[in-house]
């Protein structure tokens, strides 16, 4: 089943502002992971967070993670035309398996 | 990076046949393969978990008798989506993790079934 909810489910904004996406979660994770797909796509992976981690940068990526509140964000900074896909996080479980349980996504679109 | 492969890439069969997707780790060797599914506009829901050389693990709700996953070889996955109908239709993904300390996975690029 579905773990994660994704807020919010789209997201249209202007080139060069800032995108925030919300993901939450139910039970205890080892990490939680960002990916994103364009249309008809495979995944990307753009930032693996852990457990005992509160915030990670990559390049114009912030992530943050809030055990506490099983919720993580995502923060592109200086929106591109190209960031334009859906973005899932995916948590990652602690058994020996590691398999990802993938959010609902959020679909990003950047207006130029 | 790590590089993974599917293919084909797309498929369009007649309802009663059987299609094979292939999912290969390019670069790096692979233990576990996982199969997802994806239906348009939907979220990627995990099929099954395929280690190299044992049975594969299957998600609650999937046939394992329907979706036959063969973890052969440490580079190689296939999922043999048997009697296809149209309701199988999806976006077929695949993706391995890295058998030395990754818990990252690469994801390949997908295979569109459409079951006529």
């Amino acid at each position: 089943s579905q773990q994660g909810e994704e807020d919010p489910q789209a997201l249209s904004i202007q080139e060069g502002e800032n995108a925030t996406m919300n993901c939450s979660y139910k039970t205890s994770i080892n990490n939680l992971q960002w990916y994103r797909q364009n249309s008809g796509r495979g995944l990307v992976h753009l930032i693996l967070i852990r457990s005992n981690e509160r915030e990670k940068h990559s390049g114009r990526l912030r992530v943050t993670l809030d055990t506490s509140k099983k919720s993580s964000s995502l923060l592109i900074t200086a929106s591109r035309a190209a960031d334009t896909a859906s973005y899932f996080c995916a948590t990652g479980d602690i058994q020996g398996a590691q398999k990802l349980v993938f959010g609902q996504g959020t679909r990003l679109t950047i207006n130029p | 990076g790590a590089v993974v492969s599917q293919h084909p890439s797309w498929v369009i069969c007649k309802s009663g046949t059987s299609v094979k997707i292939e999912c290969r780790s390019l670069d790096f060797q692979a233990t576990t393969m996982f199969w997802y599914r994806q239906f348009p506009k939907q979220s990627l829901m995990l099929m099954a978990t395929s280690n190299e050389g044992s049975k594969a693990t299957y998600e609650q709700g999937v046939e394992k008798d329907k979706f036959l996953i063969n973890h052969a070889s440490l580079t190689l996955s296939t999922l043999t989506v048997t009697s296809a109908h149209p309701e199988d239709s999806s976006f077929y993904i695949c993706s391995a993790r890295v058998s030395l300390g990754g818990t990252a996975q690469f994801f390949g690029p997908g295979t569109r079934l459409t079951v006529l």
